[in-house]
């Protein structure tokens, strides 16, 4: 099956700092790219859509200005998480959409704000 | 609204029983379905993906589509204490945007 990678897995920073994850898909061209947030026993959430070559459109209360996303390649996906604060510590996933609309999920990335 | 409806669980099944995993959809429009599993802090692995009515068989996985009804489930034959998870239900809508089910958390007892 398809693969999407991510890193880092794990990222603890201090209050006030950026930190950069990065979403690759390996075996496949991801033209869309998808950044979720998961908070411990809540379901999915969906941030923000990325699609290579144009602006990510962020869901509804999701501050574009703090979760900067750039998506530069057909395999390459990042999120910039701006001015950390604790309250934005969580599980951050990506996934890569295949041609045939199927998702995959990257192993996730846990951020720690401290 | 877009909405794909789960039954949250826990769902429990003695092992070696068949687990049944069940999901509605809001829009007559969803084209394609997908079924996630998602074990406890790790992200979610892709299982099973159907597109048109009826039965999809994998291994011990079938995934049921029925567009009439917008209703689509999954069986899993013979549970195995490893298939203790949360499952996702997924539909894309008319947008190409795919929606999630919060998941129904499934318990093989052992």
């Amino acid at each position: 099956g398809a693969v999407v990678s991510q890193h880092p897995s794990r990222v603890i920073c201090k209050s006030g700092t950026s930190v950069k994850i990065e979403c690759r898909s390996l075996d496949f061209q991801a033209t869309t790219m998808f950044w979720y947030r998961q908070f411990p026993k809540q379901s999915l959430m969906l941030m923000a859509t990325s699609n290579e070559g144009s602006k990510a459109t962020y869901e509804q209360g999701v501050e574009k200005d703090k979760f900067l996303i750039n998506h530069a390649s057909l395999t390459l996906s990042t999120l910039t998480v701006t001015s950390a604060h604790p309250e934005d510590s969580s599980f951050y996933i990506c996934s890569a959409r295949s041609s045939s609309y199927e998702q995959y999920f990257g192993p996730g990335t846990r951020l720690t704000v401290t | 609204q877009k909405e794909v409806e789960q039954n949250s669980g826990p769902l429990s099944v003695p092992e070696g029983a068949i687990a049944s995993l069940n999901c509605t959809y809001s829009d007559r429009g969803s084209q394609s379905f997908f079924w996630y599993r998602q074990y406890s802090g790790k992200s979610p692995e892709l299982i099973m993906s159907i597109y048109s009515n009826g039965d999809k068989e994998d291994g011990r996985f079938t995934a049921q589509l029925n567009k009439a009804s917008q209703y689509v489930s999954l069986l899993i034959r013979d549970s195995q204490p490893s298939d203790s998870a949360t499952y996702l239900c997924a539909a894309t809508f008319r947008d190409d945007k795919i929606i999630f089910g919060k998941g129904t958390r499934l318990h093989i007892l052992p």
